[in-house]
């Protein structure tokens, strides 16, 4: 079955380190995204990519980076210059352009972040 | 910039009873999605709304999309405990393309009460 898989589930970083996220997904979906999900918060942007090798900041970019190497998978790292890291994050697919508007993203089941 | 508003942010409601979710947004748009989540998990794509006067229903729920007065609405009817969940709109900034850059909700947490 076609899915997205994020890993580790659970990741507990020590101050000062940089932790990477991973998500992977065999939909063939053009388009990638990173989430964080704060207690009783919705989802905010952090980085997307519409095709390899390119990537777009979202709304809370900062102390995060991605790379885009190939279709398949878009790893999010939470540097150190990310002070408050603890959130459960999502990693999202989707079809890209107006010809799948009418497709949702799909979401990954998440890795909780804390910190030691 | 785009704000979504989704009202109630909290909801405990009785099994068998009737209400709905409003997700008011800021600027034009004619794409929105609707989101469930059940606690510590992922979130599961409900409903896709593309154009004025959409309506879509699965089971006890039923999305509408008003783009003129920018409303989205969630109808649970006869709610059961099955449906405890967040539910999250996201609505597409941009109008157009594909589910892309969406901005959400805060979510609306559902807990139906026996």
């Amino acid at each position: 079955d076609g899915g997205i898989t994020q890993s580790p589930k659970y990741l507990f970083r020590k101050e000062g380190q940089n932790v990477t996220l991973s998500c992977e997904q065999n939909l063939n979906h053009d388009a990638m995204y990173w989430y964080r999900q704060d207690p009783g918060q919705g989802l905010r942007l952090i980085y997307y990519s519409h095709i390899v090798n390119d990537f777009q900041k979202g709304d809370i970019a900062e102390g995060y980076s991605v790379s885009r190497e190939k279709k398949e998978s878009f790893p999010l790292t939470v540097t150190s210059a990310q002070k408050n890291p603890t959130a459960f994050y999502l990693c999202a697919s989707s079809l890209s352009g107006q010809t799948h508007s009418n497709q949702p993203q799909h979401f990954g089941d998440g890795t909780r972040l804390s910190i030691l | 910039e785009l704000k979504v508003e989704q009202n109630p942010l909290f909801l405990s409601m009785q099994e068998g009873k009737n209400y709905t979710i409003y997700c008011n947004y800021s600027t034009t748009s004619d794409r929105l999605y609707w989101y469930r989540q059940d606690p510590g998990k992922s979130l599961e794509s409900l409903f896709v709304l593309l154009s004025n006067g959409a309506v879509k229903q699965e089971g006890r729920l039923m999305a509408s999309l008003d783009t003129k007065a920018r409303l989205s609405t969630l109808h649970i009817t006869a709610a059961v405990h099955d449906l405890s969940a967040t539910y999250f709109c996201a609505v597409d900034p941009r109008g157009r393309g594909g589910s892309e850059k969406l901005v959400f909700g805060k979510g609306t947490k559902l807990t139906v009460n026996p």
